[in-house]
This record gives structure tokens, C-alpha cells and sequence, in this order.
């Protein structure tokens, strides 16, 4: 069993629709989540770092993380076409020493 | 700020040869952490780099080593090259000693082995 899993989708919605994505985990060490975005052919670009358990949010970005439950979700609002990518959880404990454990990632495709 | 920079951005090699790669981190980062990406497996952890010491490492073989410079910089190098080290390999850098989890990536180096 991966120490983190994330549906691969592809997950299409329509331009203006919310996007729903989560991940859970396994292992509690995990104390800092990350969602990051990948275009094709593009290196990883952090969306939303948050830190142990609660909601953060960043303009149409919402994170929540659930330790309890080990589960995280991220919710983009008002979705746009621009917003089809690639979206990676990652996560770290405190003594990590800077490795990053990612899910398998989600493609979103956003339909205008 | 000017972003996390990967040379070269793509190479092709033959099997058996080696290769390093380059990576300059944001002005400032201290912390230097390589990632292999593959459809089949993901983001996968290589090694981590803080002060030109390495501090943690993957589970990857031998084969792949790195090294950090007094500017931060790092490189690594894969030796012995495999039809499968075909990847993108990324470079993160962060900020802090202590908050090594908030990771800024480059583009990415895409190595191709024939």
C-alpha cells in the first residue's frame, strides 16, 4: 500500500464548476500538506503549503486537511480553462529533512 | 525573485554513460532536494542537500549521486546509465533549515536513454 493515494482521474468539469480533489495517507508522522500544480511538460507549482490540521485559503483555493481522518482535500471555485493541469498532493514530517512523499496526481480537465 | 533554474533542459544519452545535471536554487534557499518523475511511478525522493551536507537520501541505487556547492548550488550525477533512468528529474529548493517542506520547483531536466 502507497504511503499516499490520490485518484489519478482524469476528473472533467465544466468551466465555472467547483473541482474537488483529496488524498489520503497512511503514515501520522505527516505533519505539513502541499498541493501543487503540474502543466504537461512543466516542473511542479505550489498551490497551498498548510501545516497540521484546519482550512486555509488563497483566493479560488481552498485546502483542508482532516489528521484525524488522514485525509486532505483541495477546492478550486469558479474553475477556468487555464485550470487543466495535473494537481499533486505531497506531504512531509518534521524530520523529513526536506523529502516530499507525492500522490500519483489528478488530471482536471476544465471544459469551457 | 527569479525561480529555481535546471540545465540542461533536455539531454539524450546512451546506456552505459554518465550524466550530471545542474541545478541553481532561488537566491537565498539553502536547501536543495532532487526528485525523479515517471509516469509509472510518480514523484519519487532522491537525495536532499542543506549547507553542502546531504541529509537525507531515496531509495535509489548507488548509481545516483549529488553534491552541493558553497553558493547552494547542486548537481547530480547518475553513472552508469539505464534504459530505465529515462525520466524528468527535478529540482525543489526551500528556504529555511527548518522548513524544508515548503519546496519550490524547477522546470525539470528531461534525460531520455537510448
Amino acid at each position: 500500500q502507497k504511503e499516499v493515494e490520490q485518484d489519478p482521474g482524469p476528473l472533467s468539469v465544466p468551466e465555472g464548476a467547483i473541482v474537488s480533489l483529496n488524498c489520503t495517507y497512511s503514515n501520522s508522522a505527516f505533519q505539513y500538506f502541499m498541493w501543487y500544480r503540474q502543466y504537461s511538460r512543466k516542473g511542479p507549482e505550489l498551490l497551498m503549503y498548510t501545516y497540521s490540521s484546519g482550512n486555509k485559503e488563497d483566493g479560488r483555493f481552498t485546502a483542508q486537511v482532516d489528521k484525524s481522518s488522514k485525509y486532505i482535500s483541495l477546492f478550486i471555485r469558479d474553475s477556468q480553462p487555464s485550470d487543466s493541469a495535473t494537481y499533486l498532493c505531497a506531504m512531509g514530517a518534521t524530520d523529513s529533512w526536506g523529502k516530499l512523499q507525492f500522490g500519483a496526481g489528478t488530471q482536471v480537465v476544465v471544459t469551457p | 525573485k527569479a525561480g529555481v533554474t535546471q540545465t540542461p533542459r533536455y539531454l539524450i544519452k546512451t546506456r552505459g554513460q554518465q550524466v550530471t545535471l545542474s541545478c541553481s536554487p532561488i537566491s537565498g534557499h539553502r536547501s536543495v532536494s532532487w526528485y525523479q518523475q515517471t509516469p509509472g511511478q510518480g514523484l519519487q525522493f532522491l537525495f536532499e542537500y542543506f549547507s553542502e551536507t546531504q541529509r537525507n537520501k531515496g531509495n535509489f541505487p548507488g548509481r545516483f549521486s549529488g553534491r552541493q556547492f558553497s553558493n547552494s548550488r547542486s548537481e547530480m550525477n547518475v553513472s552508469t546509465l539505464e534504459l530505465g533512468d529515462s525520466a524528468l528529474y527535478l529540482c525543489a529548493s526551500s528556504g529555511s533549515r527548518d522548513r524544508t517542506n515548503e519546496q519550490y520547483f524547477g522546470p525539470g531536466t528531461r534525460l531520455t536513454v537510448t
